[in-house]
């Protein structure tokens, strides 16, 4: 089946500090990959997305490349800040279903 | 410009209720999302919409819960009768395309505690 498996937090990281938050999927056909963020008290916003493999997508210093070879499509930022504490999704549609990681929970300390 | 509005924001109800959880989506959107959070079970997809017809039902739980969009800008998720196990926050979102994969811009969701 279709699945999206994400790092288990909570992540706890001071500033300027290098971000990887890892996410690994199972899925039928081709699917396209997206990074969501939740900040506290707000719905998910799309942070980035990648529809191909190789594609990299990217927004705010954040990247993930969408790697089939190993089925991984990883969040990365060189330097995170205090206000990217937040909740980081790991999501892909194949057809129409829409399937969600559960999500890690990033705290950045001054 | 006014994204995805729902209301109420905090719903607190006793089991056996009528729960009634509103949706305006983004003016111009043609999809409508509903989706449920809990910490057992993350984000799950309930239903979604296109041109105010449900395209998708799968995700709804149970006969309990049921969705409407009786035009573009107004979506309702009914749950009757409530249960302690619905308790979550429920998000809708919206999208410009037909396709899931078009970007989706959510609410800010609704908390609802079945006591």
């Amino acid at each position: 089946g279709n699945s999206v498996t994400q790092m288990e937090g909570p992540v706890t990281l001071s500033e300027e500090a290098f971000l990887t938050i890892n996410c690994t999927y199972t899925a039928t056909g081709y699917p396209s990959l997206f990074w969501y963020v939740q900040y506290p008290g707000e719905g998910l916003q799309l942070l980035l997305k990648a529809t191909k493999a190789d594609d990299k997508g990217s927004n705010k210093g954040f990247e993930a490349t969408y790697r089939k070879e190993t089925t991984s499509f990883h969040l990365e930022k060189g330097s995170v800040q205090v206000s990217d504490s937040a909740v980081y999704f790991c999501a892909l549609i194949t057809g129409n279903q829409f399937y969600f990681g559960t999500g890690t929970s990033l705290t950045v300390i001054p | 410009d006014a994204g995805v509005i729902q209301s109420p924001r905090h719903e607190v109800t006793e089991m056996g209720q009528e729960v009634t959880l509103r949706c305006k989506p983004i003016s111009g959107h043609n999809s409508l999302f509903w989706y449920r959070q809990t910490m057992m079970r993350g984000l799950e997809l309930l239903i979604y919409f296109n041109n105010n017809v449900p395209i998708d039902d799968s995700g709804m739980p149970e006969d309990r819960f049921s969705a409407k969009m009786p035009n573009a800008s107004f979506s309702t998720l009914k749950i009757q009768p409530s249960e302690p196990r619905d308790s979550a926050v429920y998000f809708c979102a919206s999208s410009l395309g037909t396709s899931v994969r078009d970007t989706q811009y959510f609410g800010p969701g609704t908390r609802l505690t079945v006591l």
